[in-house]
């Protein structure tokens, strides 16, 4: 089946420790997205890529690095400068282009502090 | 940079009864408008969506409608059923390179049986 898959579904940070979230999507989507959640809240946009080898800071992108070397794959990486980092994480993916397409999310990491 | 605000932030209604989440946009220049449902320890999942150059969209028990004079739009579902039960979000973006969305802080929405 065709979809976004994020893994880990749960994962533990420790402090000053780096933890990387993947983000794999089979849709041949050129547009992928980082959202952070929190509890009660939508959706924050962290990053995004609009193509492979390019992307662009959302709105909370500090302590957050992204990397895009492959069309199917957007890891994000939660680093020690990020100092809440107890959130869900949600990775989306669409096709692309100036023509708002839609965005399909994963199901999601949810990371906790140690 | 755009903002979108929505109400209410709890709905409980009985089922059977209909259900009306409104949200309004403060950027003009937003055309795009989806609406997404998220059920717990999931991701959120599109369920409807308008452009700017329609006024309303029906798919079965679900309509959207968009009045851009006073930027605002709404999410109708009628006929509720308890699996309607979930958390809804609404959305903006504008057509422009990378099509980012700007959330509403989300509705949760409970069908009594």
């Amino acid at each position: 089946d065709g979809g976004i898959t994020q893994s880990p579904k749960y994962l533990f940070r420790k402090e000053g420790q780096n933890v990387t979230l993947s983000c794999e999507q089979n849709l041949n989507h050129d547009a992928m997205y980082w959202y952070r959640q929190d509890p009660g809240q939508g959706l924050r946009l962290i990053y995004y890529s609009q193509i492979v080898n390019d992307f662009q800071k959302g709105d909370i992108a500090e302590g957050y690095s992204v990397s895009r070397e492959k069309k199917e794959s957007f890891p994000l990486t939660v680093t020690s400068a990020q100092k809440n980092p107890t959130a869900f994480y949600l990775c989306a993916s669409s096709i692309g282009g100036l023509n708002n397409q839609p965005q399909h999310f994963g199901d999601g990491t949810r990371l906790s502090i140690l | 940079g755009e903002n979108v605000e929505q109400h209410p932030s709890t709905l409980s209604v009985q089922e059977g009864d209909s259900a009306v989440i409104k949200c309004t946009y403060s950027d003009s220049a937003s055309n795009y408008f989806p609406w997404y449902k998220q059920e717990l320890g999931k991701g959120p999942q599109l369920i409807i969506d308008i452009r700017s150059n329609v006024g309303e969209k029906k798919d079965q028990r679900i309509a959207v409608t968009l009045n851009k004079t006073a930027k605002h739009f709404s999410l109708h579902i009628t006929e509720t059923q308890p699996e309607d039960s979930a958390v809804y979000f609404c959305a903006a973006s504008q057509n422009v390179a990378g099509n980012k969305l700007t959330f509403g802080g989300g509705t949760r929405v409970l069908v009594k049986p």
